[in-house]
């Protein structure tokens, strides 16, 4: 199986905020890698597939990029509604796999 | 609007079956691989089960293989989970998730359906 770790666990910013969340895998995905945003109490919310390619409706504010086994997920401009865990996953192959997640919470 | 609703979560005894039911609309439900993805109380994300459009291409997470089955009824748009041999690691919040081109991108996802394995 393909594991997948994340750094930071979490980390704490403010409003107007850069983050940067990075992902590396256990083995090369061709870029199908993947990024979610999760809040509490709600369905999980798809923000960048295959590395790079903005979700429909997603702010352009989030950005992916990386390639082989390393990616980042960049968050500029901080809103208060992204407040939440985000989460890689790679879509290479079954089983797929999510990182362990990165809690985002206010400084 | 994508809209997927889940349902058919409680409690159940370990050892105990249980179905879940994934109503689809607002797309083409044929077209498109669906996922199960659970998340246990305090944990993170787990993906389960992926089942092609044509029902042809199947496969599970090895913590449920041979206990669970997904399944399909593209009549009635709906996503099936079949739960057997249920154990307290089963716990969880159980999402169904649609995909995209790739099976493996979960495009949207229903709010989910809470499963609680206990005596």
């Amino acid at each position: 199986d393909i594991q997948l770790t994340q750094s930071p666990s979490s980390l704490s910013a403010s409003v107007g905020d850069r983050v940067t969340i990075t992902c590396r895998a256990s083995r090369t995905l061709a870029n199908y890698l993947n990024w979610y945003q999760h809040r509490p109490g709600t369905a999980p919310n798809l923000l960048i597939y295959t590395t790079s390619t903005l979700q429909k409706g997603v702010p352009s504010r989030f950005s992916g990029s990386g390639s082989g086994t390393d990616f980042t997920l960049t968050i500029n401009n901080l809103q208060p509604e992204d407040f939440a865990t985000y989460y890689c996953q790679q879509s290479y192959t079954t089983p797929y796999t999510f990182g362990p997640g990165t809690t985002v919470d206010i400084k | 609007e994508v809209q997927l609703l889940e349902s058919g979560g409680g409690l159940v005894q370990p050892g105990g079956s249980l179905r879940l039911s994934c109503v689809a609309s607002g797309f083409t439900f044929r077209n498109h691989g669906m996922n199960w993805v659970r998340q246990a109380p305090g944990k993170g994300l787990e993906w389960v089960s992926v089942i092609s459009g044509s029902g042809g291409i199947i496969f599970y997470a090895d913590s449920v293989k041979g206990r669970f089955t997904i399944s399909r009824d593209d009549s009635k748009n709906t996503l099936y989970l079949q739960m057997n041999s249920l154990t307290a690691e089963d716990t969880a919040v159980y999402y169904c998730a649609k995909g995209g081109e790739n099976y493996g991108d979960f495009e949207s996802w229903g709010q989910g359906t809470l499963v609680t394995v206990s005596a």
